[in-house]
């Protein structure tokens, strides 16, 4: 069951940063969250993950608050073809467990 | 190569029909994974094979039966499906079960079954 709340949909304009919140409370020490988005038509890709620290690669960065309840996936300049579900997921079990994830639009 | 392919992008089957689905990926990856995934729905697990063996099994319909010949490549054989068996099948790879985690997803077969 996936144990992840991340809002149903938002909005961005090109350009700006958009921020996708993740809540995962009942996260656990040593778990690790990741995210991924799913561009339509395509299958899923993986974007970053993080245990506390903040984290930041080419494509984003993450921030993880200090009691590592939530999540911050960040995209600092987002283009049109950054729209897609973006997923935010607990790693456990040895597999992904997808939650609904957030449909992202990136407007002109 | 961080690529996994599949074949074919659209299969259209009926209800009687035996098809299968490839999956291949030369990243030297151990572990490779079945997904289906509804339209407007998450992907859910299906099947996971680790150095070739079956390692997970989602109580999945036996009319879905997966195959893993080698470390390259991947299989799902269709038999007797049914209409609500229509969806985007999807594969993925990782190093090993370890790194289940950090996967590559290839595009999909969009299946639909009369």
């Amino acid at each position: 069951d996936a144990k992840t709340t991340q809002p149903t949909s938002m909005d961005c304009a090109e350009g700006r940063a958009a921020n996708l919140p993740c809540n995962h409370s009942t996260i656990s020490g040593n778990e690790y969250v990741y995210w991924y988005r799913q561009i339509h038509s395509q299958g899923p890709q993986y974007i970053i993950h993080g245990l506390k620290n903040n984290e930041t690669n080419e494509m984003a960065s993450l921030i993880i608050t200090e009691d590592r309840k939530s999540s911050t996936l960040i995209l600092p300049h987002a283009t049109l073809r950054d729209t897609a579900v973006y997923y935010c997921i607990e790693a456990s079990g040895s597999r992904l467990t997808f939650g609904e994830g957030t449909q992202l639009t990136v407007n002109p | 190569d961080t690529e996994v392919t599949q074949t074919p992008k659209h299969l259209v089957m009926g209800m009687t029909n035996k098809k299968s689905l490839k999956c291949e990926q030369h990243m030297g990856h151990r572990a490779m994974y079945w997904y289906k995934q509804k339209a407007k729905k998450p992907p859910e697990l299906m099947f996971v094979y680790s150095y070739e063996k079956l390692s997970i099994n989602e109580s999945v319909p036996s009319r879905f039966s997966p195959e893993c010949p080698n470390s390259s490549l991947l299989n799902l054989h269709l038999h007797a499906l049914q209409p609500e068996d229509s969806a985007l099948y999807l594969c993925a790879s990782s190093q090993t079960l370890g790194s289940a985690y950090e996967q590559y997803f290839g595009p999909g077969t969009r299946l639909t079954v009369t």
